[in-house]
């Protein structure tokens, strides 16, 4: 059971990049995907997350109208379009598995998995 | 919107002692509560889930408990390597958000 984040890297204030998360050896479709980020030497924050089918997203205001989730679970890849980037939006950001489900019925048993995490820089 | 404090912000221990961390919320909820462990340079480790449930291979030092506003997590024997820092996450029912604490750090005294 994996999770590799990739995508990082150093943007300027103000532009945009996209972040992937790629999942193996689990059932992708049958879970809930968050984004959790930390930036330097400060706590947790979650971002946003995805339903195992994709018909529903939740976002954190601080990221709400420029931060798209979306998933792809023919190939078993989540991704987060950052737009609109500011100086605080660096961060180390990881993907985890989230909310488990059956059909319609879901079991939360944490964020049981996570990636190593990508570093996303937003400096001029 | 749920607001979890955490405390100690620093808990300073020897190996061998009892760690008692606190998770408190303004508001009373009876969703979803989990504990992590994060060590420098790593990703977060899933401690305790569902309040007091032990996820898979956690140790059986490692304890949670709690209701309404006030959460607990319990190392009952300190051992080496729980020297890290540990969030509490809430998890809404609906919408399902998650909310973090601002972390403990248990350090070595």
């Amino acid at each position: 059971v994996q999770l590799v984040e990739s995508g990082g890297g150093l943007v300027q204030p103000g532009g945009s990049l996209r972040i992937s998360c790629t999942a193996s050896g689990f059932t992708f479709d049958t879970y809930w995907m968050s984004w959790v980020r930390q930036a330097p030497g400060k706590g947790l924050e979650w971002v946003a997350n995805i339903k195992h089918d994709g018909s529903e997203k939740y976002y954190a205001d601080s990221v709400k109208g420029r931060f798209t989730i979306s998933r792809d679970n023919a190939k078993n890849s989540l991704y987060l379009q950052m737009n609109s980037l500011r100086v605080e939006d660096t961060a180390v950001f990881y993907c985890a598995r989230d909310t488990r489900c059956d059909g319609e019925s879901c079991y939360s048993e944490g964020l049981d998995i996570w990636g190593q995490g990508t570093v996303v820089t937003v400096s001029s | 919107e749920i607001v979890l404090t955490q405390s100690p912000a620093t808990l300073s221990l020897s190996p061998g002692e009892r760690a008692t961390l606190s998770c408190r919320s303004r508001q009373s909820f009876s969703d979803f509560l989990a504990w992590y462990q994060q060590k420098p340079g790593q990703a977060p480790r899933l401690v305790i889930y569902d309040t007091s449930r032990r996820a898979t291979g956690i140790p059986a030092r490692f304890s949670g408990s709690g209701s309404g506003t006030d959460f607990t997590l319990t190392i009952s024997t300190v051992e080496p390597e729980d020297f890290a820092v540990y969030y509490c996450q809430q998890r809404n029912i609906w919408p399902p958000r998650h909310t973090f604490g601002q972390g403990t750090k248990l350090e070595i005294k």
